[in-house]
């Protein structure tokens, strides 16, 4: 069974860093064709895009957030951790983590974590 | 920010067929991208409910079918239900360097 789990803070100060952590379990993140990428859903609006990470560590960004966002990944503990700088009280959210794999046919975004809300606010 | 534009929200009566459209653009699904429908009930993630332009994922009721032409997909839900009533993303891709992942503006099905 494919689970994806998001984790961090729900509250951070403006200008802060905000760090969360997805934990993945039913399929290895170096499995060639694996990504995890975030998506992030600001209160009674669309869904964002925000970066992917695949199999052999690259990386891909929104380029409207690029210079603020960094993802990564640690195979072995089954995580991919997406940070973003700078918080503004418009990027308080609900940020998903999802799966997507790399295959033929496309199959999309097939499996999400369940979301954590972060706020911004002083 | 979204580069796929959807009709903020469409209804019908139980049993009835409602569609939604999602338009975009030569750089996106005009591009030959596939596109992707998810489904989100309100305070719950989103699930996906067509992948690859057309198909369904196991599970997923064939009330629910979906089409692509040119720089536009839709969504069509037939025989609606009460349960059916949520929120609807299509999904693609874009070449141009404002991203790669692009979604449409949602559109909330109401059943009447």
């Amino acid at each position: 069974q494919v689970t994806l789990r998001e984790s961090g803070p729900a509250l951070v100060k403006p200008t802060q860093t905000l760090t969360l952590t997805c934990t993945v379990s039913g399929f290895s993140l170096s499995t060639s064709g694996m990504c995890v990428t975030w998506i992030r859903q600001p209160p009674g609006k669309a869904l964002e895009w925000l970066a992917l990470i695949d199999w052999d560590d690259g990386k891909y960004y929104n380029i409207s957030l690029k210079t603020r966002l960094t993802i990564s990944k640690d195979a072995s503990k089954n995580q991919v951790v997406l940070t973003l700088t700078n918080m503004d009280p418009v990027d308080t959210a609900t940020y998903y983590c999802a799966r997507r794999r790399i295959t033929v046919p496309d199959y999309g975004m097939d499996a999400w974590g369940q979301g954590t809300t972060v706020t911004v606010s002083s | 920010q979204s580069v796929l534009t959807q009709p903020p929200s469409v209804s019908g009566a139980p049993g009835q067929r409602v569609t939604i459209s999602c338009t975009g653009s030569s750089s996106n699904i005009g591009a030959g991208y596939d596109v992707h429908w998810y489904q989100q009930f309100p305070g719950t993630a989103p699930k996906l409910l067509i992948f690859g332009n057309i198909n369904r994922p196991s599970g997923v009721p064939d009330r629910f079918s979906a089409s692509k032409s040119g720089t536009s997909a839709s969504l069509a839900i037939t025989g609606l239900l009460a349960e059916d009533e949520a929120d609807y993303y299509c999904q693609s891709y874009d070449r141009r360097l404002s991203g790669l992942y692009v979604f449409g503006t949602g559109t909330k099905v109401t059943v009447l």
